[in-house]
């Protein structure tokens, strides 16, 4: 039983280039989310997906999109990656329910010059 | 955006002292929980408070839900080096599916 896993763990880019983060769960939950965490400002939601088939934009969206593939894999996509996305990036999952006790994967490391 | 403010920022005490860090809002949360993070590593759950005044024991950890749900304590007895870590709290707005994490405190314990 693994968890949330994430795929890379570690990436640099160059301004511009594009690259898709990969997240997978394997405990039957219903929803998934993206957040990047940056130093003195927690964790900020990018986009989530209660249920397999929706995705919805989070508290910081912009240049970035989301696919929810199946029930188990949700991306996070960067088109043209910016300085300003240089972050580390966390997947978690929960049961769709009122307590959303959420599980997080490892984390990916992204730089971006 | 509903925002949940951490105090202390940062923390750095010595092995067997207790410690209060603090969870702040203007907002109303159905829940709250607190989380521990660990260096390179994603956030792990501690707990969860639902009810307002609702107080939480975890072997040294204490957690409190504010009355009014706004806020939340989290205090710890004779912490230990393992104790060391960020520590997030995070609120579920009322209707709503997503939560909102405060800026964390940082935690060193020292031997």
């Amino acid at each position: 039983n693994a968890g949330v896993t994430q795929t890379p763990k570690f990436q640099v880019l160059k301004t511009g280039q594009s690259m898709t983060l990969q997240c997978a769960q394997d405990m039957n939950h219903n929803s998934m989310y993206w957040y990047r965490q940056d130093p003195g400002m927690g964790l900020r939601l990018i986009y989530y997906s209660a249920s397999e088939g929706t995705t919805d934009k989070g508290e910081v969206p912009n240049g970035y999109n989301v696919s929810r593939l199946n029930k188990r894999e949700f991306s996070l996509r960067l088109e043209s990656a910016a300085p300003s996305q240089t972050s580390v990036y966390f997947c978690a999952s929960s049961e769709f329910g009122v307590l959303n006790e959420q599980f997080f994967g490892p984390g990916t490391r992204l730089t971006v010059l | 955006t509903q925002l949940l403010e951490q105090s202390p920022q940062f923390l750095s005490i010595q092995e067997g002292e207790n410690l209060t860090v603090y969870c702040n809002s203007s907002s109303v949360f159905s829940s709250l929980q607190w989380y521990r993070q660990e260096p390179g590593e994603g956030p792990v759950l501690l707990v969860t408070v639902v009810t307002g005044g609702e107080v939480k024991k975890l072997k040294r950890l204490t957690f409190q839900f504010g009355d009014a749900r706004k806020d939340s304590s989290l205090h710890i007895t004779a912490a230990q080096p393992g104790d060391t870590g960020l520590y997030l709290c995070a609120g579920r707005g009322t209707g709503a599916n997503n939560l909102f994490f405060g800026t964390g405190t940082r935690l060193t314990v020292i031997p």
